[in-house]
């Protein structure tokens, strides 16, 4: 694809519910990444993928978040016995190498 | 923190006026980036800026870094209504990840 893709668009899901948010990157991307944005906040960085490999997971708030990547292209986001603080926008990038990142349109969750 | 800090918060100007935008960090740079996000949709990448540098053009923007004073500034020239939106700055320090402040946002009245 021309961009970096997203799904859902929206999710609205009950607290105490798990959910996995998708992200496919631009094609050939060696580099993914997810960040979270608050209502009104910046971006908070949250795990970074090379290849399928996670060197850097130091953003994941808690251990009800995890992420995978497979085939070097599509990653997914799981949140685990949501509470309403993940309520939030999701947003994936996707980079060749480490330089310019290049967002999708981004998941937003609410957590009823 | 690393987090680039944007000012003004926001910034309302006429159709045809200038908008400049500032940011400023805290932390030694490899590169500095400013993303535009309209209403409801993801980042927009506007333009990547050096350590190197210290000015960048890119159509109606151009993008000023002084790294001795830790600061950067987007200037968008002849706004536009479709400039409406909010502007991040955004700081790569190296480890992989970008510092993104809490942006500005910018509306351009027709």
């Amino acid at each position: 694809g021309a961009g970096v893709s997203q799904s859902p668009s929206n999710k609205v899901t009950e607290k105490g519910k798990d959910v996995e948010l998708r992200c496919d990157p631009i094609s050939g991307h060696t580099a993914l990444y997810w960040y979270r944005q608050r209502l009104g906040q910046g971006l908070e960085f949250l795990i970074y993928f090379q290849g399928n490999s996670a060197p850097d997971k130091s953003g994941l708030p808690s251990d009800r978040f995890s992420a995978e990547r497979t085939g070097e292209s599509v990653s997914t986001l799981t949140i685990q016995r949501t509470q309403q603080e993940d309520s939030a926008v999701y947003l994936c990038a996707s980079s060749y190498a480490s330089d310019t990142q290049y967002f999708g349109p981004g998941t937003r969750l609410t957590v009823l | 923190s690393q987090q680039g800090e944007e000012d003004p918060q926001a910034l309302s100007i006429q159709e045809g006026e200038n908008a400049t935008m500032n940011c400023s960090y805290k932390t030694s740079i490899n590169n500095l980036q400013w993303y535009r996000q309209n209403s409801g949709r993801g980042l927009v990448h506007l333009i990547l800026i050096r350590s190197n540098e210290r000015e960048k053009h890119s159509g109606r923007l151009r993008v000023t870094l002084d790294t001795s004073k830790k600061s950067s500034s987007l200037l968008i020239t002849a706004s536009r209504a479709a400039d409406t939106a909010s502007y991040f700055c955004a700081t790569d320090a190296g480890a992989n990840n970008l510092f993104f402040g809490t942006g500005t946002r910018l509306t351009v009245i027709p």
